[in-house]
């Protein structure tokens, strides 16, 4: 079936340290990948996303890299502020459906 | 802000009471989703629709049930609230299915 694993939380950092929050996949067809963040009592929104093998997603410093072989969509930062302190998702939609399938989220937490 | 309004923002409830949450969108998606989120289990979809009447299962429908009689609009009723379903619930609706989301911003429900 299709479903994501994240690493389990909470990540607590330093400001300026970097950042990698650790994502794998199993899915039928070719997914679309996607991150979506969740600040404190929000719903979540969109990060970054990667629809095809080898495509990279990026937005507001973040990045991850859509990897076929190791069925993985890694979350990277290279310098994390407070304000980057949420919760990270990451999520698939299966090629053949309308559906998005989440991970349990990684809480990140930064101190100054 | 996608436009998405969902009512209400905090429940209580007691146990084998139904209870009907709604979700108003101004931006006239064709596709709306009913997604709960529990600690350790992330977001897990209930139901969805991709038109107006035309609804589908996920993976946790159990207990559960929608309506969508219009475009704007899309229901979840709990028949027979049980404990279990004491939940975070947020809508979301995307323009493709399953692409980009757009979330609300939850409803707390409590069931004792």
């Amino acid at each position: 079936g299709n479903s994501v694993t994240q690493m389990e939380g909470p990540v607590t950092l330093s400001e300026e340290a970097f950042l990698t929050i650790n994502c794998t996949y199993t899915a039928t067809g070719y997914p679309s990948l996607f991150w979506y963040v969740q600040y404190p009592g929000e719903g979540l929104q969109l990060l970054l996303k990667a629809t095809k093998a080898d495509d990279k997603g990026s937005n507001k410093g973040f990045e991850a890299t859509y990897r076929k072989e190791t069925t993985s969509f890694h979350l990277e930062k290279g310098s994390v502020q407070v304000s980057d302190s949420a919760v990270y998702f990451c999520a698939l939609r299966p090629g053949n459906t309308d559906k998005l399938i989440f991970g349990t989220g990684t809480r990140l937490q930064v101190f100054p | 802000d996608a436009g998405i309004t969902q009512s209400p923002r905090h429940k209580v409830t007691e146990t084998g009471t139904p209870v009907t949450l709604r979700c108003h969108q101004t931006e006239n998606h064709r596709y709306m989703y009913w997604y709960r989120q529990d600690p350790g289990h992330g977001l897990r979809l209930i139901h969805y629709s991709y038109g107006v009447k035309d609804t589908d299962k996920g993976e946790v429908s159990d207990g559960y049930s929608v309506s969508r009689s219009k475009t704007e609009d899309f229901l979840l009723t709990l028949e027979s609230a049980t404990s279990s379903q004491t939940s975070v619930y947020f809508c979301a609706i995307s323009v493709s299915g399953g692409e980009k989301l757009f979330f609300g911003s939850g409803t707390q429900l409590s069931v004792l």
